[in-house]
């Protein structure tokens, strides 16, 4: 069953705009991820954050995690046309040396130049 | 380092045709899981497996579907009697076990 819902579904921004994406999860975690798609082709990992951990950076990237509310969010600042893709959340579960990674729905993103 | 390297990228089946579909982990990974796209959606769990073992096939149908990772050579996720509803991008990933996961780029089933 998917873990994660994502939110909004799709988003269209012009580009220099920031884009924020959000996403909902059921069940415990040990880590969160964040993953691009470009279109017909397969997933790029972008960030990481633990259930300890609340803010992570990179380059553009901000990721946060609630984990009293089960979610997270994605802000890409000052987008760019590259940035048009499908992101997806993925949640991570470690039990006896396995981890079982169960993504979300996804938002597609436009970035308009 | 060639990354995960799944064949074929586009397979065409008819009706009641077997689809295998190969993957190749990233080198050093021993964790491989399989995940099933239809367009315009995210991706669903289907299994993951370690050398020689299925750990978690809860995403997985019961019937038509199975999958391996022998000892020696890639990992098979193998599709009998195949159907158009089968029609889909499979994505293997690969993983030391922990975090992060490496995807090939897919192989794309059509079925006839």
């Amino acid at each position: 069953s998917q873990q994660g819902e994502e939110d909004p579904q799709a988003l269209s921004i012009q580009e220099g705009e920031n884009a924020t994406m959000n996403c909902s999860y059921k069940t415990s975690i040990n880590n969160l991820q964040w993953y691009r798609q470009n279109s017909g082709r397969g997933l790029v990992h972008l960030i990481l954050i633990r259930s300890n951990e609340r803010e992570k950076h990179s380059g553009r990237l901000r990721v946060t995690l609630d984990t009293s509310k089960k979610s997270s969010s994605l802000l890409i600042t000052a987008s760019r046309a590259a940035d048009t893709a499908s992101y997806f959340c993925a949640t991570a579960l470690n039990s006896g040396g396995y981890q079982k990674v169960t993504f979300g729905t996804g938002t597609k993103l436009q970035v308009i130049p | 380092n060639a990354g995960v390297m799944q064949n074929p990228r586009h397979l065409v089946r008819r009706r009641g045709q077997e689809a295998r579909l190969r993957c190749s982990p990233m080198k050093g990974h021993s964790h491989v899981y399989w995940y099933r796209q239809l367009p315009e959606e995210g991706l669903k769990f289907m299994v993951y497996l370690q050398k020689e073992n299925i750990i978690d096939e809860s995403g997985m149908p019961k019937e038509r579907f199975s999958a391996e990772f022998p000892k020696e050579g890639p990992s098979i996720l193998r599709i009998q009697q195949v159907v158009r509803g089968d029609s889909a991008a499979y994505f293997c990933a690969s993983s030391t076990g922990a975090n992060v996961l490496t995807f090939g780029a897919g192989s794309r089933l059509t079925v006839l």
